[in-house]
């Protein structure tokens, strides 16, 4: 079992849609879940960053984090056909050199 | 955000030659930095952990003596591939920890062809 597990898509959804993208692990010890796009051909941009479960909120972006269930979501409201990009998990201990943990990344299409 | 910055963009180098990848903290100092290899259509994978003043760590599989990495001061790393081969062509990726939040940076990526 990865530590890990993201759903690879390909995820087509019309301009405008809700977009909901999820990860789930397995290490209870994780504390900072972060989520990154990356465009093709390019290095991975920083969306979203938390700490612990809960919300939280950034323009047309959500992220959720569920601990109990090892478990987090972005949501991305009134997608865009410039959102169309590779979305990855990411998570790490608290503190210290502790490494990050990535998923395998979801493709996601907005068509026009 | 932090502003991390990789040289070159795109290298092609001939079969046995070295090649020297730059990753860069411009606007943050950074004690820890990744480097990655990343396959087409494949998530990143971890190469080693680079800590500023002492020896890069390397995950399993990883050969040390053909990527070296240097980390010399808190805004720069480096990452040679030493006798490259076709097979070491990539996109390599750096990224670096911005210790007040506890979450990293990445670099733009660099494409390595080796011919």
């Amino acid at each position: 079992q990865k530590e890990v597990e993201q759903d690879p898509g390909p995820l087509s959804v019309p301009e405008g849609a809700i977009v909901s993208l999820n990860c789930t692990y397995s290490n209870s010890a994780f504390q900072y879940f972060m989520w990154y796009r990356q465009y093709s051909r390019k290095g991975p941009e920083l969306l979203m960053y938390t700490y612990s479960s809960g919300n939280k909120e950034d323009g047309r972006f959500t992220a959720q984090v569920d601990k109990s269930s090892k478990y987090i979501s972005l949501f991305i409201r009134d997608s865009q056909p410039s959102d169309s990009a590779t979305y990855l998990c990411a998570m790490s201990l608290s503190g210290g050199y502790q490494k990050v943990t990535f998923g395998t990344g979801t493709k996601l299409q907005v068509i026009p | 955000g932090a502003v991390v910055s990789q040289h070159p963009s795109r290298v092609i180098c001939k079969s046995g030659t070295s090649v020297k990848i730059e990753c860069r903290s411009l606007d943050f100092q950074a004690t820890t930095m990744f480097w990655y290899r990343q396959f087409p259509k494949q998530s990143l994978m971890l190469m080693a952990t680079s800590n500023e003043g002492s020896k890069a760590t390397y995950e399993q599989g990883v050969e040390k003596d053909k990527f070296l990495i240097n980390h010399a001061s808190l805004t720069l790393s480096t990452l040679t591939v030493t006798s490259a081969h076709p097979e070491d062509s990539s996109f390599y990726i750096c990224s670096a920890r911005v210790s007040q939040v506890n979450t990293i940076y990445f670099g733009e990526g660099s494409w390595l062809t080796v011919v």
